[in-house]
């Protein structure tokens, strides 16, 4: 069964303090993994795609990477502004369907 | 550009009600889809179409009917609504397919009593 499955659940951080979110997931046939940030009461916003193992993305303070079994989304001396939830998405498996995990409730205090 | 618009942003509804869920999208996106997200849960495919005048179903599509009659708007119906579709529901558009980068609305809070 094609699973998405996000860690930690929570995380807390002091502002500059760099951490890793972890996505990993059971695809066959993954053809892309998605990132995306959620703020609440807001709609998902799409942040990066990574299509194959060794590609990597970055915007300002984020970098994703994949590797074949799970993705990083590794946050350099964060911010307040970066507090949101993040959330990871696969696309390919049996089904060529969009699978979410729960996401990743970053807290940055300053 | 509004992107995706959503309305209404809240609802309380009555068990039994019907309603409707607006979603309109100015991109001249082809795929559009609806998802629920619940706590403790990831977004969930309630219903998708590829264009006008094809829908299907997704993951979660019991209690919900969808029509595509134009490529800008997609909305979605709960027939007769229940306590377990009290949730937030998003409904999101791309390019051509779900492979693609999803530009999400902001979202229906939906409380049915």
């Amino acid at each position: 069964e094609d699973q998405v499955t996000q860690s930690p659940e929570a995380l807390r951080l002091q502002e500059g303090e760099s951490s890793s979110l972890n996505c990993s997931y059971t695809v066959s046939g993954l053809r892309g993994l998605f990132w995306y940030r959620q703020d609440p009461g807001k709609g998902p916003e799409f942040l990066f795609t990574l299509y194959s193992a060794g590609e990597e993305k970055e915007k300002e303070r984020l970098k994703a990477t994949l590797t074949k079994k799970e993705s990083f989304l590794h946050i350099t001396a964060p911010k307040p502004e970066d507090s949101a939830t993040y959330l990871c998405a696969v696309y390919g498996g049996a089904t060529n369907k969009l699978i979410f995990g729960t996401g990743t409730l970053l807290a940055v205090q300053p | 550009n509004a992107g995706v618009t959503q309305t209404p942003k809240f609802q309380v509804l009555k068990t039994g009600q019907s309603m409707t869920l607006q979603c309109a999208q100015d991109m001249n996106h082809e795929y559009m889809s609806w998802y629920r997200q619940d706590p403790g849960m990831g977004l969930r495919l309630i219903h998708y179409s590829v264009g006008a005048g094809i829908t299907d179903q997704g993951e979660v599509p019991n209690g919900y009917n969808v029509s595509r009659s134009t490529t800008e708007d997609f909305p979605l119906r709960l027939l007769s609504a229940a306590p377990s579709q009290t949730s937030v529901y998003f409904c999101a558009s791309s390019y051509s397919e779900a492979g693609q980068p999803q530009h999400f609305g902001d979202g229906t809070r939906l409380s049915i009593l």
